[in-house]
C-alpha cells in the first residue's frame, strides 16, 4: 500500500523559512524512475507545481519559485523535505506531496498524493 | 517551464450535457498530457494519462484527445458526481506543469 503524508508547521510568519516533510511508504526513492514532488494550492485557486526530486538526485524547481526553494531526500527515512525561504502571505495554501514515475521512457502523472497540509502565512 | 493554458476557466452545465475543456501547451509535448479531477477539500485524482488513456475505474464517459500543443477533455452525459475542477498537466519533461483549471458547475 502506497501512502504519502505531509507534515510541518501550519502557521509561519512573513519572512520566515518553511520546512515541510513528506513521509512516504510502499515505494522507494532509490528505485529507478521514481520521483516525489510538491504541489501547492492557494485557497480557491489553481494547482501549482513547486518542486520535484528524482531517484537519480536530479532536483527540479518551478522557475518562478526557484530562488527560494530547496528539495532534499532521505532515502533511509523515506522522506522528502521542502524548504521555502522568505515566506509571504501569498504563499498561503495547501501543500501536497505526490509520487511520479518514469517507466519505459514515459513520464507518468502524479499517481499517489498525500492529504495535503494547509500552511498559513501571517504575522 | 512549459506553460499550460486551459479554457474556459469555468462553465455551467446540466446533468446529461456534453462538456468540452481545452488545454494548450506553450510548446509541443507530443501526447504527454494528463487530466486530473479535483473535488472540494480533496487531493486531485488523475483521470487520463498520455492524452487518452483512462485510468482503471474511470467511467467511459470521460475521453481525451489531441497531440502536440492542443488537447481536449470531453465528458459525455455529465453526471452529478462530475461537478468538480479539472486540470491538465504536461508530463513531457522532468518539470511538470499544470493548467489553471476549469471549474464545472451545475447550471
Amino acid at each position: 500500500q502506497i501512502t504519502l503524508k505531509e507534515s510541518g508547521p501550519m502557521l509561519v510568519k512573513p519572512t520566515q523559512t518553511l520546512t515541510l516533510t513528506c513521509s512516504f511508504s510502499g515505494f522507494s526513492l532509490t528505485t529507478t524512475g521514481v520521483g516525489v514532488g510538491w504541489i501547492r494550492q492557494p485557497p480557491g485557486k489553481a494547482l501549482e507545481w513547486v518542486a520535484l526530486i528524482y531517484w537519480d538526485d536530479d532536483e527540479r524547481y518551478s522557475q518562478s519559485l526557484r530562488p527560494r526553494l530547496t528539495i532534499t531526500k532521505d532515502t533511509s527515512k523515506s522522506q522528502v523535505v521542502l524548504r521555502m525561504t522568505n515566506m509571504d502571505p501569498a504563499d498561503t495554501g495547501t501543500y501536497y506531496c505526490a509520487r511520479r514515475l518514469r517507466d519505459a521512457g514515459i513520464w507518468y502523472p502524479f499517481d499517489y498524493w498525500g492529504q495535503g497540509i494547509l500552511v498559513t502565512v501571517s504575522s | 517551464d512549459i506553460q499550460m493554458t486551459q479554457s474556459p476557466s469555468s462553465l455551467s452545465a446540466s446533468v446529461g450535457d456534453r462538456v468540452t475543456i481545452t488545454c494548450r501547451a506553450s510548446q509541443s509535448i507530443s501526447n504527454y498530457l494528463n487530466w486530473y479531477q479535483q473535488k472540494s477539500g480533496e487531493a486531485p485524482k488523475v483521470l487520463i494519462h498520455g492524452t487518452s488513456t483512462l485510468l482503471s475505474g474511470v467511467p467511459s464517459r470521460f475521453s481525451g484527445s489531441g497531440s502536440g500543443t492542443d488537447f481536449t477533455l470531453t465528458i459525455n452525459s455529465l453526471q452529478p458526481e462530475d461537478f468538480a475542477t479539472y486540470y491538465c498537466q504536461q508530463s513531457y519533461s522532468r518539470s511538470p506543469t499544470f493548467g489553471q483549471g476549469t471549474r464545472v458547475d451545475i447550471k
